[in-house]
């Protein structure tokens, strides 16, 4: 267990549905990330918060919208997703941006 | 451009073999670089870390190799276990940037 967990673990859903993965973390740390692991390709960077903001945006679509309300929880709201956004969705956080970052389980994301 | 590549792309060896797995990189200027393991289903979890000076790293049977001149480094697993079949990602972070770059992993299948 790396103090950052993630749910849900497993979630389809249709293109028309809003969803919405959360992460949580139990370390203190002040830096949270979202990122997409796609079959065979590198960890793609989405978000970065520090300090609950906003810090990075690698220029994601719009239907993907994160939230962090506080430094220990993450969100990242779907809607009218496309099946090529299937993948695993890893969060992770670390003490601020310059130190190493732990990784949660990830969310395994089908979009049908 | 900032690229980490990894080779093999997927390897299968014998339960009990050695093996070794390579990372080249053109990130610069460079921080750190840090070998992670990522079990089927699970986020990525830390093996090594190495800054600029430091060449070989261990941890239990995994040892990390750096060659900062050459911009290559390798992880070399010894006497092999089923439980070491996962992907291995390579790395690297810019100096100053407080960005990470990815490698797209090696696929080790560890057969009894």
């Amino acid at each position: 267990e790396t103090g950052v967990t993630q749910t849900p673990r497993h979630l389809v859903m249709g293109m028309t549905n809003k969803k919405s993965l959360k992460c949580e973390q139990h370390l203190g740390h002040n830096a949270m990330y979202w990122y997409k692991q796609s079959a065979k390709k590198p960890l793609e960077l989405m978000f970065v918060y520090s300090l609950e903001e906003r810090v990075e945006n690698n220029s994601v679509p719009s239907r993907f919208s994160p939230e962090c309300p506080n430094s220990s929880h993450l969100f990242l709201h779907l809607h009218t997703l496309q099946p090529e956004d299937s993948a695993l969705y890893l969060c992770a956080s670390s003490r601020d941006r310059t130190y190493e970052q732990y990784f949660g389980p990830g969310t395994r994301l089908t979009v049908t | 451009k900032n690229q980490v590549e990894q080779s093999p792309q997927s390897l299968i060896i014998l339960e009990g073999k050695n093996c070794t797995l390579q990372c080249n990189y053109t990130v610069s200027p460079f921080s750190n670089l840090r070998w992670y393991k990522q079990d089927t289903g699970r986020g990525p979890v830390s093996l090594t870390i190495m800054t600029f000076s430091e060449n070989t790293k261990s941890n239990g049977r995994y040892t990390a190799t750096l060659d900062a001149d050459t911009k290559q480094s390798s992880l070399h697993i010894t006497a092999s276990q089923l439980s070491d079949s996962a992907s291995y990602i390579c790395v690297v972070s810019r100096q100053g940037a407080q960005k990470l770059v990815f490698g797209q992993g090696t696929r080790l299948t560890i057969n009894p």
